[in-house]
């Protein structure tokens, strides 16, 4: 039972480039959800998912597409890096239910120049 | 809007008790949960209060009062694993149960 993973685990990009950040759950988990985290702060919700092939934006989405085609990924897609863009991202899940806790992935660092 | 309060930093030294704050204003609220992330690391799960009260789970406790918009950790007999920050993080009813973060609170524990 690996939990949440996440891939790729660091990556450079130049402004421009685009690529795709992939979040697997092995748990049957319905939600789940992408954060970024800057430095010294806290996590800000960037999209979301509530179950296979639904998306909705969160607060800070401008930038950032999503897909969830099949229930135990999350895409997380940059179409034109910027380096405002430069940040960890986690990836997390749970379960449907009021108070489940989150599980988080170990996280994707990406510095775009 | 939801905005969620704590302190930046606390130090304390070895087997002493910390506590960390959190005051919110949350629309929509129903629960209060408190992650752990060392440097480096993913955040992880510590505890939740959805009732007014206390909540203790071994070393660590939570409490939360909904009439102050107020919460607080209580981190008892210090360790140096406990060296990490720790984030408040308010539940709002609505599609998809998201929380929504504080700042964070670094605690440093000294020898």
């Amino acid at each position: 039972n690996a939990g949440v993973t996440q891939t790729p685990k660091f990556r450079v990009l130049k402004t421009g480039q685009s690529m795709t950040l992939l979040c697997a759950q092995d748990m049957n988990h319905e939600y789940m959800y992408w954060y970024r985290q800057d430095p010294g702060m806290g996590l800000r919700l960037i999209h979301y998912s509530v179950g296979e092939g639904t998306t909705a934006k969160g607060e800070v989405p401008d930038g950032y597409n999503v897909s969830r085609l099949k229930k135990q990924n999350f895409l997380l897609g940059l179409e034109s890096a910027a380096p405002s863009q430069t940040s960890v991202y986690f990836c997390a899940s749970r379960l449907t239910g009021l108070g489940e806790t989150q599980y988080f992935g170990p996280g994707t660092r990406l510095l775009v120049l | 809007g939801q905005s969620l309060e704590q302190p930046s930093e606390v130090t304390a030294v070895e087997g002493a008790i910390v506590q960390i704050n959190c005051t919110y204003q949350t629309s929509g609220f129903y629960g209060l949960s408190w992650y752990q992330q060392h440097d480096g690391g993913a955040p992880t799960f510590l505890s939740y209060n959805a009732l007014d009260g206390l909540e203790e789970t071994g070393r660590f406790s939570s409490f939360l009062s909904r009439s102050d918009s107020y919460g607080y950790l209580l981190l008892q007999e210090l360790q140096m694993k406990d060296s990490a920050s720790y984030f408040c993080a308010g539940s709002i009813k609505a599609a998809g149960n998201k929380l929504t973060f504080g700042g964070g609170t670094r605690v440093l524990v000294k020898p």
